[in-house]
């Protein structure tokens, strides 16, 4: 079993919908997670980042993990057909900070 | 440009032949990373440096790999006697140590692809 799992899908949605984005975890020692977005042949770059359990919200991005349940996610509300990329989770302990990622989703956003 | 920059961006050899990647960090970052990337799989740590010192190395780095960031700055990573496994995006990613003020967040470079026949 991997440390990360998170579901590759692809996920097709049209445009205006709202997105939940997923992953699962093992380590209860993942304190910081982030998402990164990765558009094809393209390095990640980082979309939101928390810190312990909690929600944050960054314009149409809400990020929410649930430490208890090892389970964390992403929303994008009015998705744009510019969403459509690979969204990778990732998780670190404290003291390295050193990511570690799940396999990413591919999200579809169609006109 | 202030962004990662790796090269070269793509890279076809023979099985056996040895390949150098380079990567050339945010300026003012002191940690450097390199990951390994497979189709339809998320980026897989390989080593990272504080400043020239290499800090950790995964289980995934075999003794055919190879990374050294001699004076903090740039960073190379060779692998040896190349085999097909091999064949993946090396993604380079920099930060600043994570602090009160900062996340630590990667800057991740385009990657390097490396096709192994």
């Amino acid at each position: 079993q991997k440390e990360v799992e998170q579901d590759p899908g692809p996920l097709s949605v049209p445009e205006g919908a709202i997105v939940s984005l997923n992953c699962t975890y093992s380590n209860s020692a993942f304190q910081y997670f982030m998402w990164y977005r990765q558009y094809s042949r393209k390095g990640p770059e980082l979309l939101m980042y928390t810190y312990s359990s909690g929600n944050k919200e960054d314009g149409r991005f809400t990020a929410q993990v649930d430490k208890s349940s090892k389970y964390i996610s992403l929303f994008i509300r009015d998705s744009q057909p510019s969403d459509s990329a690979t969204y990778l989770c990732a998780m670190s302990v404290g003291g390295s900070y050193i990511p570690t990622f799940g396999r990413g989703t591919s999200l579809i956003v169609h006109p | 440009d202030t962004g990662v920059s790796q090269d070269p961006r793509h890279k076809i050899t023979k099985r056996g032949q040895n390949v150098t990647f380079r990567c050339d960090p945010i300026s003012e970052h002191n940690r450097l990373y390199w990951y390994r990337q497979t189709l339809g799989q998320g980026p897989e740590f390989l080593t990272y440096f504080q400043n020239e010192a290499q800090l950790e190395k995964s289980r995934l780095l075999s003794d055919r790999f190879s990374a050294e960031r001699p004076k903090g700055s740039f960073s190379t990573l060779e692998i040896q006697r190349t085999e097909q496994g091999d064949s993946a995006m090396y993604l380079c990613a920099s930060s600043t140590p994570p602090g009160t003020l900062n996340t630590g967040e990667l800057f991740f470079g385009e990657g390097s692809r490396l096709t192994v026949l």
